[in-house]
């Protein structure tokens, strides 16, 4: 069973164009939703992470919608760049010493 | 800054061998974690330990065990490598005293022949 649902499986986008990846998610004793990022060769890193009671959470080009009625969450790259190339991880946990359920991953290309 | 280390970036294993896979932290963290992860199957939980000498099973523990004697130091152990275990596996550490950000290692890319 798939507690975190993640889409596209990959994405090709241009330079300066907007990325949007979606998760969906069943549990609601999830309370923390982050997104890593993950470069060829690397582990993966934290990108930008949101808890419930916010709608939206921006990082410099990078940003988190969430949808807690829906069960959904979405990161959107602006100005998406080459250097954004990478794999995207979304994921979801409930408090106390629980481990982070992932999705499946996006691979994002940029192209120029 | 946290590190997280893992002892072998590349491996190459028979089918049949112990297989051990280390990994430390720097950061005196709680809670450590072994994941796999393969194309299109994204991270998957092997094992992971609230704290020292504690451990729990993750989605896919078959096949698999760990170890945990020191804070820092997180092992997982193949008793019986088999080919459908050729995998990457990452190892992660969090703080359980403020945030949740888990810090991975940089991988262990193990093939069993």
């Amino acid at each position: 069973q798939q507690q975190v649902k993640q889409s596209p499986q990959s994405l090709i986008v241009q330079k300066g164009g907007i990325s949007i990846i979606n998760c969906a998610y069943e549990n609601t004793a999830f309370d923390y939703f982050p997104w890593y990022q993950q470069f060829p060769g690397k582990g993966p890193a934290l990108l930008i992470a949101i808890r419930p009671d916010v709608s939206e959470k921006k990082e410099g080009r990078f940003t988190i919608s969430f949808n807690k009625s829906a069960k959904q969450f979405s990161l959107h790259i602006m100005d998406s760049q080459p250097g954004d190339s990478a794999t995207y991880f979304c994921a979801a946990r409930r408090g106390g010493n629980t481990p982070l359920v992932f999705g499946k991953g996006t691979r994002l290309s940029v192209i120029a | 800054d946290v590190k997280v280390t893992q002892s072998s970036r590349y491996l190459v294993k028979r089918t049949g061998e112990k297989v051990f896979l280390e990994c430390v932290q720097d950061m005196d963290h709680e809670n450590m974690f072994w994941y796999r992860q393969d194309p299109g199957l994204g991270l998957r939980l092997i094992y992971f330990s609230y704290d020292v000498k504690m451990k729990e099973k993750g989605d896919i523990p078959e096949g698999y065990s760990v170890s945990r004697e020191k804070k820092e130091r997180f092992s997982l152990i193949l008793e019986s490598a088999s080919t459908n275990q050729t995998s990457m596996y990452l190892c992660a550490s969090r703080t359980t005293v403020q945030g949740n950000e888990q810090f991975f290692g940089p991988g262990t890319r193990l093939t069993v022949l």
